[in-house]
């Protein structure tokens, strides 16, 4: 089955605990990104990758980091959490760019809490 | 800045109706402008898309409109079903990034 998986799926946390959220995708999509929805805000995209070792910054990049040495995995990384990073955050991933349908295939969420 | 806005947080249709569901947006750049349905508890689901370059796409019951000269876009959903009940994001892309409005909650009343 075509998926995006993300886990955890929900974590709790304090401040400064470095934790990384993992994201895989089945699909060989070459662009992938993250996203954290926040209410009244709705979702804003934070990094993607536009293939492996490729990565650029989103609208809302700072606290963030992330890797993708691997096609399928882009993770995550909060080096050190603050309790304004509690959002849900989402994984999502599309073919190419390249594509005019630009469609994005979402991961289930995963829901940070940081205390 | 939000450069994507869906000013209405909700709507409530009858079933059988017409939902129709707006999106303004402040940046002339954006090339594409897509729709996604949310349930709780799950990613969003891509719908339908819309170059900037074209005026109107129809996949089914859903069709999107782009107005460029006002900015706006919308969703109309024609007949509504109740099991189009779900937030319905509207984002845009520039170039490799993507925006999205804060949603609208569609509810169809049976």
């Amino acid at each position: 089955e075509a998926q995006v998986t993300q886990n955890p799926r929900y974590l709790i946390t304090v401040t400064g605990k470095k934790l990384t959220v993992t994201c895989s995708q089945n699909m060989n999509h070459e662009y992938m990104s993250w996203y954290r929805q926040d209410p009244g805000l709705g979702l804003r995209q934070i990094y993607y990758s536009m293939n492996v070792e490729v990565t650029d910054k989103g609208d809302v990049p700072e606290g963030y980091k992330v890797s993708r040495k691997e096609k399928r995995n882009f993770p995550l990384i909060l080096e050190s959490p603050s309790p304004n990073q509690t959002s849900l955050y989402f994984c999502a991933s599309s073919l190419s760019r390249a594509f005019s349908y630009n469609e994005q295939f979402f991961g289930p969420g995963t829901r940070l809490t940081v205390l | 800045d939000q450069q994507v806005k869906q000013n209405s947080p909700s709507l409530s249709v009858q079933e059988g109706r017409i939902s129709i569901l707006n999106c303004d947006y402040t940046n002339s750049m954006f090339d594409y402008f897509l729709w996604y349905k949310k349930y709780p508890a799950e990613g969003p689901t891509f719908l339908i898309s819309i170059s900037s370059i074209k005026d109107k796409n129809e996949d089914g019951r859903f069709t999107v409109f782009l107005n460029k000269s006002a900015k706006h876009l919308s969703l109309h959903i024609v007949p509504s079903q109740p099991g189009d009940s779900a937030v319905y994001f509207c984002a845009a892309s520039e170039g490799n990034q993507f925006y999205f409005g804060t949603g609208t909650s569609l509810t169809v009343i049976p």
